[in-house]
């Protein structure tokens, strides 16, 4: 089981907006990066937020990131059908001196 | 644009050894960045296997430590895994991706190969 939590599955209707909570501890989200990765289905897994809020070049400004803490977050607005995939969130942890995913969240559009 | 490709047998026996190689194309692993290598059960999530540069130094997960190499090649720009005394568990798809330092994103990844061990 991985030392950062996510919830399974979150839906929402087209155009609404959700969020995928990271839960972790000072080892890893509360002294480093968090990562943000989306996995179509049958796809590789696509970085979406870097260093915590950072888009790469390409990604769609209606992603966000953000961490309090312990906690990081990923925002999705203006939800669409070609959202619907597997979200990850990632970070290195002290502790364990390894980089560690998330349990993975999936994303449903109504 | 940089590209990643993973190569390698798709069939593993139970206790040998899972090689595969990743060929990166539009960069020089010589000019910077690290290199690592992802892996995805059936079904199941992530998992960080290691990670490596170009001068060889290597970040390996503690629990697949015991098992693992990862070396390059910077003469043929690829890097490569060895998982010795593999089993079932070890069935997986393999990703190979660049990583901006050992310990942070994943920014290009390959496609993906899958890898069952079975006799």
């Amino acid at each position: 089981q991985s030392v950062l939590t996510q919830p399974p599955s979150v839906s929402e209707a087209p155009r609404q907006r959700v969020t995928i909570s990271c839960s972790g501890s000072s080892s890893n989200i509360g002294n480093n990066a968090v990562n943000w990765y989306q996995q179509l289905p049958g796809k590789a897994p696509k970085l979406l937020i870097y260093y915590d809020d950072l888009l790469p070049s390409g990604v769609s400004d209606r992603f966000s990131g953000s961490k309090s803490g312990t906690s990081a977050s990923l925002a999705i607005s203006g939800l669409q059908s070609e959202d619907e995939a597997d979200y990850y969130c990632a970070a290195w942890d002290d502790s364990l001196n390894g980089y560690v995913f998330g349990t993975g969240t999936k994303v449903t559009v109504l | 644009q940089v590209q990643l490709q993973e190569s390698g047998p798709g069939l593993v026996k139970p206790s040998e050894t899972l090689s595969l190689t990743c060929a990166v194309s539009g960069y020089s692993i010589s000019s910077g960045y690290y290199w690592g290598w992802i892996r995805q059960p059936p079904g199941k999530g992530l998992e960080w296997i290691g990670s490596i540069y170009h001068s060889g130094s290597t970040y390996y997960n503690p629990s697949l430590k015991s098992r693992v190499t990862i070396s390059v090649d910077t003469s043929k720009n690829q890097f490569s895994l060895k998982l010795s005394s593999v089993t079932a568990a070890d069935t997986a798809v393999y990703y190979c991706a660049r990583q901006f330092t050992w310990s942070d994103a994943f920014d290009i990844w390959g496609q993906g190969t899958m890898v069952t061990v079975s006799s």
